[in-house]
């Protein structure tokens, strides 16, 4: 089974620059999520979709970051404009659906704002 | 904020069983306790998860108290590609989301 892909892997823009991440989440899993590690960090969580809908936004700076999930398989998360705090590791994960399930992550993006 | 505590770092002889501890006095009893690990410049891999009974897979086995107050992950022969960030997670079944603290750096030695 194909993980969760995610890219680019890295990305490197000044500060006030825009820029958007992709997410293609485990054939037929439901939930999608996008976490921000900060180095030396855990991961933390900016949002959560069930299906193509929003269930938890509420760690999303949303003045600067939004998200979309088109038709409830692929994700988008952009950054407009960044700053140098979001210097960042980017990673999404998915599972089946909301519940006690494991969740499976990408790989992450790598964001340095310079 | 995370709800477990975990040592910042643990050393381990290749070959050797490596037992990870996780405090968790506040768990509640629909809370679930969740291992994942984070080697370097990868996404977080998860390894197994538990509620109140031990549990056993092809990764590691977990050992939770009887007052589910603290938990135990054991790898039971630990390869040098073990090395990595353990994390100890407590998360309900519906609704809650995985809050990550900082874990435990564990570093298996030849």
């Amino acid at each position: 089974e194909a993980g969760v892909a995610q890219s680019p892997r890295y990305k490197i823009i000044e500060k006030r620059q825009s820029v958007a991440f992709w997410c293609n989440p485990i054939s037929g899993h439901a939930t999608l999520y996008w976490y921000q590690q900060i180095l030396g960090q855990g991961p933390k969580l900016l949002i959560q979709f069930q299906n193509n809908g929003v269930v938890d936004d509420s760690q999303l700076p949303k003045d600067r970051f939004s998200a979309e999930r088109l038709k409830g398989v692929d994700s988008t998360l952009k950054i407009q404009p960044a700053k140098l705090e979001d210097s960042a590791v980017y990673l999404c994960a998915s599972s089946p659906k909301t519940g006690p399930y494991e969740q499976y992550f990408g790989p992450g993006t790598r964001l340095t704002v310079t | 904020d995370a709800k477990t505590t975990q040592p910042t770092s643990m050393d381990c002889a290749e070959g050797r069983a490596a037992n990870l501890p996780c405090n968790h006095s506040t768990i509640s009893g629909n809370e679930y306790v969740y291992w994942y690990r984070q080697i370097h410049s990868q996404g977080p891999q998860y390894i197994i998860h538990g509620l109140k009974n031990n549990e056993t897979n092809e990764m590691a086995s977990l050992i939770i108290t009887e007052d589910r107050k603290s938990s135990t992950l054991i790898l039971p022969h630990a390869t040098l590609r073990d090395t990595a960030v353990y994390y100890c997670i407590v998360r309900g079944n519906y609704g809650q989301n995985f809050v990550f603290g900082p874990g435990t750096r564990l570093s298996v030695l030849p």
